[in-house]
């Protein structure tokens, strides 16, 4: 099983409100990802968590905020979002042992429309 | 110059024709080389991977990674209508990943 389970599919928000997009794995991997990705273009990398602590920050605005409650969850609270802030967000794990450790799978993403 | 470099297409071709995608790569340091479908508004599926260079083969797709030239490609054979999705090539050492800009491919029944 290689499955990420992103929540909700697809999101409407205003700028002023607050939300949180859910991610899950149960593959046992120790590293998961949040990712933005616009129309037509490859993903870009947002936060990387590694053994639940925050490894990597690619200068994301503070209205994101990831969070990594246990092994198998991550969350991004969303807070006074810009219009150009929708995209389709991207979670993704692996497992940083072994010959394996830079695999990422992906989930199905959900898709964030700040109105 | 980018990291990764991967023509974007788009590339159309007839239901049964091999197709062949290619990516290129300026990092010595990548050893994890990736190909990743994206079905449209869905998220990137792993297709396959390899760990240095070679081939790798699975069903209708091969995987081939020339070090030497900085260069991987992937091969679909045989391809069908529902190969159509954006097919995007990734690396990796042993820190970072880098995607390429993706190429849109359309099978045509």
């Amino acid at each position: 099983d290689t499955e990420v389970t992103q929540t909700p599919k697809h999101l409407v928000m205003g700028m002023t409100n607050k939300k949180s997009l859910k991610c899950e794995q149960h593959m046992g991997h120790r590293a998961m990802y949040w990712y933005k990705q616009k129309a037509k273009k490859p993903p870009e990398l947002m936060f990387v968590y590694s053994y639940e602590k925050l490894s990597i920050n690619e200068s994301v605005p503070s209205r994101f905020s990831p969070e990594c409650p246990n092994s198998s969850l991550l969350n991004l609270h969303l807070h006074a979002l810009q219009p150009e802030d929708s995209a389709l967000y991207l979670c993704a794990s692996s497992d940083p042992r072994g010959l394996a450790k830079n695999i990422q799978y992906f989930g199905a993403g959900t898709r964030l429309s700040v109105l | 110059q980018k990291e990764v470099e991967q023509d974007p297409g788009p590339l159309s071709v007839p239901e049964g024709a091999i197709v062949s995608l290619n990516c290129t790569y300026s990092n010595s340091a990548f050893q994890y080389f990736m190909w990743y479908r994206q079905y449209s508004r869905k998220g990137p599926e792993l297709l396959m991977y390899t760990y240095s260079s070679g081939n790798k083969e699975d069903g209708r797709f091969t995987a081939q990674v020339d070090k030497s030239s900085k260069y991987i490609s992937l091969f679909i054979r045989d391809s069908q209508p529902s190969d159509s999705a954006t097919y995007l090539c990734a690396m990796s050492d042993n820190n970072d990943m880098r995607f390429g800009a993706g190429t849109r491919l359309t099978v045509k029944p």
